[in-house]
């Protein structure tokens, strides 16, 4: 079945550490982005890419990167400059070629927990 | 930049009621897409009905509808004959070719249904 696969679901991480979060996806999108997730806030943009080797900051990218190396990858790199990382994370990804009609697939995110 | 607002925090309604979940949004764009996404206590993000700004129409999805007010920038979802399964955190959201199509999400309404 098409999707998109986080891993893993539950991450805990001592502070001063990086920790990475995989997101892949089979469905052929072009473009992935990065969410992350509080209680009251929403979801805020962290990363996403339109295509392969490259990628933009969104609204709250201190403290992470990323990498897209491949076009159904998308990891994120939580590191330890990052002051809050403990949240909920969702990868998303979207076909653009379509235009902004099209909906865009989430996969089942990974909270993360620092220490 | 974009903004999208959900100015009520928590909604409770009676199974089989009506509910309207309010959304109102802030752009100087003339082309993007509006959604309503679901997100029950399993965290998966799953979408409920979308909406073009060019369409006058409003969309309708079985028990879901929308009253989409350009000129005011509102776009409300009604849920008919409310169920048990209704019960999550809605988010309303705003997309448009900036920022790589990415979906720019109100912070949700927690939505409990009561028998």
């Amino acid at each position: 079945d098409g999707g998109i696969t986080q891993s893993p679901k539950y991450l805990f991480r001592k502070e001063g550490q990086n920790v990475t979060l995989s997101c892949e996806q089979n469905l052929n999108h072009d473009a992935m982005y990065w969410y992350r997730q509080d209680p009251g806030q929403g979801l805020r943009l962290i990363y996403y890419s339109q295509i392969v080797n490259d990628f933009q900051k969104g609204d709250i990218a201190e403290g992470y990167s990323v990498s897209r190396e491949k076009k159904e990858s998308f990891p994120l790199t939580v590191t330890s400059a990052q002051k809050n990382p403990t949240a909920f994370y969702l990868c998303a990804s979207s076909p653009i070629d379509r235009g902004i009609n099209t909906e865009a697939f989430f996969g089942q995110g990974t909270r993360l927990t620092v220490v | 930049a974009q903004t999208v607002t959900q100015s009520q925090p928590e909604m409770s309604v009676q199974e089989a009621e009506t509910v309207t979940l309010s959304c109102t949004y802030d752009t100087s764009e003339s082309d993007y897409y509006l959604f309503w996404y679901k997100q029950p206590p399993s965290r998966q993000m799953i979408l409920v009905i979308r909406q073009e700004a060019y369409k006058q129409q409003n969309a309708t999805e079985n028990r879901f509808s929308v009253n989409f007010q350009k000129a005011a920038k509102s776009f409300s979802l009604k849920i008919s004959d409310s169920q048990l399964g209704d019960a999550a955190m809605y988010f309303c959201a705003y997309r448009s070719a900036k920022a790589g199509y990415a979906l720019n999400f109100g912070k949700g309404t927690s939505l409990l249904v009561t028998p």
